[in-house]
Order: structure tokens, then C-alpha cells, then sequence
């Protein structure tokens, strides 16, 4: 079946640029999760949604960052006046649901490059 | 101490080892465990879950101790597609943000 999808796939934007990131979960995976991963470093935890609520915001790295999600099923996440230490990838993931035991499932990635 | 540690590595090791990962986890109550693999400038994938019990993948063995709150990866027989970075994660369960990723150990398999 259809794995998690994101678009655009890469994305280059001038600095103080809005920008805005898509991620289509697997169909039926209450669970969404946005990291993202700077060159060479490890995943940094951004914000994780149960349904349409997102009850854990506490990895958004500034108010420039926010993030939806509508119908239980895709989100966005929009970075409002884009700076250079933005620039990562975007990985979003699904899981079946919150709750423990469920494995994340990954999509390919937005590469997000502010110049 | 940060919640997931593991040896940054890289591990050089050459076609036919056998090679092991250790991860260690600071939240007594974390209740389940996975393995994931991650390709140069790809996304992580899913490689095994970590049982109690331990279990078997094929060539790859995934071991939890609850007492000493580590996990182990061992990788037999390796071959060159098994170079990546292994990522050890920790779900502290409950509903939330409850996922936490180790930073990664990255495997090269020489030939």
C-alpha cells in the first residue's frame, strides 16, 4: 500500500520567505509525527498530532514554526520568515496510533534550503 | 545523561563479520523499543522491533535488557548493503510525544 508521502521533495527559498511543508500519512494512522534532520546530525523531535489535536508542541523551535493537520489526515507545517539555521530536512511519519507499540513510518523527506 | 545513547562509531568492519550495537536508555519506563536504519540522505526505516524475549531477523538478533536498560543490534554475516546508520529508538508510551530517537551508529562494510 502507499507509504507516507511529502511534497515538495526540495524546496529552496530566499531568506524571510514563507514557506510551507505537506505530509500525507499512511490512510488509517491516527499518529503524525514532524521531525527534522540537519546535515549529518540526528532527528530533533518537532511536533506530534493524535488526530486533528496536536497535544505535544514542545519541539517547535520558535513562533516562526507552526503546524495543522485537518480531517485526521494530512498537515502542513508552515515556517513563517525563513532563516539559514532552517535549513534540514523536513521528515513527517505516521503511526497507527499514539500509544505504545507502534512503529513510526517515514516519508522521503522535504530538503528545505534557505539561502 | 541524554534519554538514548549510542556509540557514534563509525564501525569499519569487512564483509562477513559479525558486528554489535549498543544502545542504553535513561527512562526506567520505557516500553517498547525498535531498531531503525537510515541511508545516507534517505529517510529511517523500520528494521526490527525489540522483543523481551529477543528476537530474530534473519541475520540480525535484537536483544532488551529491562535491568541495566540497554539494547542490543547484532548483525551477522554483513554485507555491503548493511553499511547505513542504525538508529535506536524508545517509546515511553502513553499518548504524546513519546518517541525518542538515539543519535545513531553508523556501519560501513568494507569489501
Amino acid at each position: 500500500g502507499a507509504g507516507v508521502s511529502q511534497s515538495p521533495s526540495n524546496k529552496v527559498t530566499e531568506k524571510g520567505k514563507d514557506v510551507e511543508l505537506r505530509c500525507d500519512p499512511i490512510s488509517g494512522h491516527t499518529a503524525l509525527y514532524w521531525y527534522r534532520q540537519s546535515l549529518g546530525q540526528g532527528l530533533e523531535f518537532l511536533i506530534y498530532f493524535q488526530g486533528n489535536s496536536a497535544p505535544d508542541k514542545s519541539g517547535l523551535p520558535s513562533d516562526r514554526f507552526s503546524a495543522e493537520r485537518t480531517g485526521g489526515s494530512v498537515s502542513t507545517l508552515t515556517i513563517q520568515r525563513t532563516q539559514q539555521e532552517d535549513s534540514a530536512v523536513y521528515l513527517c511519519a505516521s503511526s497507527l496510533d499514539g500509544t505504545t507499540g507502534n512503529e513510526q513510518y517515514f516519508g522521503p523527506g522535504t530538503r528545505l534550503t534557505v539561502t | 545523561r541524554k534519554e538514548v545513547e549510542q556509540d557514534p562509531g563509525p564501525f569499519n568492519v569487512p564483509e562477513g563479520a559479525t558486528v554489535a550495537f549498543n544502545c542504553t536508555y535513561s527512562n526506567s519506563a520505557s516500553q517498547s523499543f525498535f531498531w531503525y536504519r537510515q541511508d545516507c540522505r534517505k529517510e529511517p526505516k523500520l528494521l526490527m522491533s525489540v522483543y523481551s524475549s529477543g528476537n530474530e531477523d534473519g541475520r540480525f538478533t535484537a536483544q532488551l535488557n529491562r535491568a541495566s536498560q540497554y539494547i542490543s543490534l547484532l548483525i551477522r554475516d554483513s554485507k555491503l548493503s548493511d553499511s547505513a546508520t542504525y538508529l535506536c529508538v524508545v517509546n515511553l508510551g502513553n499518548y504524546g510525544q513519546n518517541f525518542v530517537f538515539g543519535p545513531g551508529t553508523r556501519l560501513s562494510v568494507l569489501p
